[in-house]
């Protein structure tokens, strides 16, 4: 299994254009979920996913969208950006929502907007 | 907001000696916690973790220890070794996996 993978690893964007980070699992996971990380900082919650078709806001969801059309997917929008927006973004997935099942991350993709 | 925090950012240790990363958290409600590793340039791993329930648990090489009394977690790292160097995540945890809380880290390295 590869596990969570994210594309692109890397990305510097101009104020105002927008882009699509990836992600895909291919452990059959129904919870999938997207992290931003800000620098010395631990992770916030951005957005998450119960199954495919249903997403749900986390703690920073201002200025992203997701979309969750299958069950290994699991994209993250991003229409207008902002240098706030500038951070690592981890994408992470877990087999349940039970509260001991461990979230596995991907490598992140580390996004600059100037 | 509930958050979890550190009580020290860095921490410098000899290689061969045991390291020991504090980490104190608000919640009460939180019944699960976590400790992930995560290294320059990759996303968090994970390490190990406990339940509310129980007050020690072991792995290879690591220990974390839960005080509910004074809400402090720590992971003790025996032997730690070069390939140890990285930054310490706690994370907490109450009702359901989407409700998981990070502290912001501490960096661990190992000194040869």
């Amino acid at each position: 299994n590869a596990g969570v993978t994210q594309t692109p690893k890397f990305r510097i964007l101009k104020i105002g254009q927008s882009m699509t980070l990836q992600c895909t699992q291919d452990m059959n996971h129904n919870y999938m979920y997207w992290y931003r990380q800000d620098p010395g900082m631990g992770l916030k919650l951005i957005y998450y996913s119960v199954g495919a078709g249903i997403t749900d806001k986390g703690e920073v969801p201002n200025g992203y969208n997701v979309s969750r059309s299958t069950t290994e997917d699991f994209p993250l929008r991003l229409e207008l950006a902002a240098p706030s927006q500038t951070s690592v973004y981890f994408c992470a997935s877990s087999y349940s929502e039970a509260s001991t099942d461990t979230q596995y991350f991907g490598p992140g993709t580390r996004l600059t907007v100037l | 907001g509930e958050s979890v925090g550190l009580h020290l950012p860095t921490l410098s240790v000899q290689e061969g000696d045991n390291s020991i990363i504090n980490c104190a958290y608000s919640n009460s409600a939180s019944d699960y916690f976590i400790w992930y590793k995560q290294e320059s340039g990759k996303g968090p791993q994970f390490i190990i973790d406990i339940r509310s329930n129980m007050d020690k648990r072991q792995g290879q090489r690591v220990t974390v220890l839960l005080n509910k009394t004074v809400k402090h977690l720590s992971l003790q790292i025996a032997a730690t070794q070069p390939g140890d160097s990285a930054v310490y995540f706690c994370a907490e945890r109450f009702g359901s996996a989407r409700q998981l809380t990070f502290g912001s880290g501490t960096q661990l390295t190992v000194l040869p």
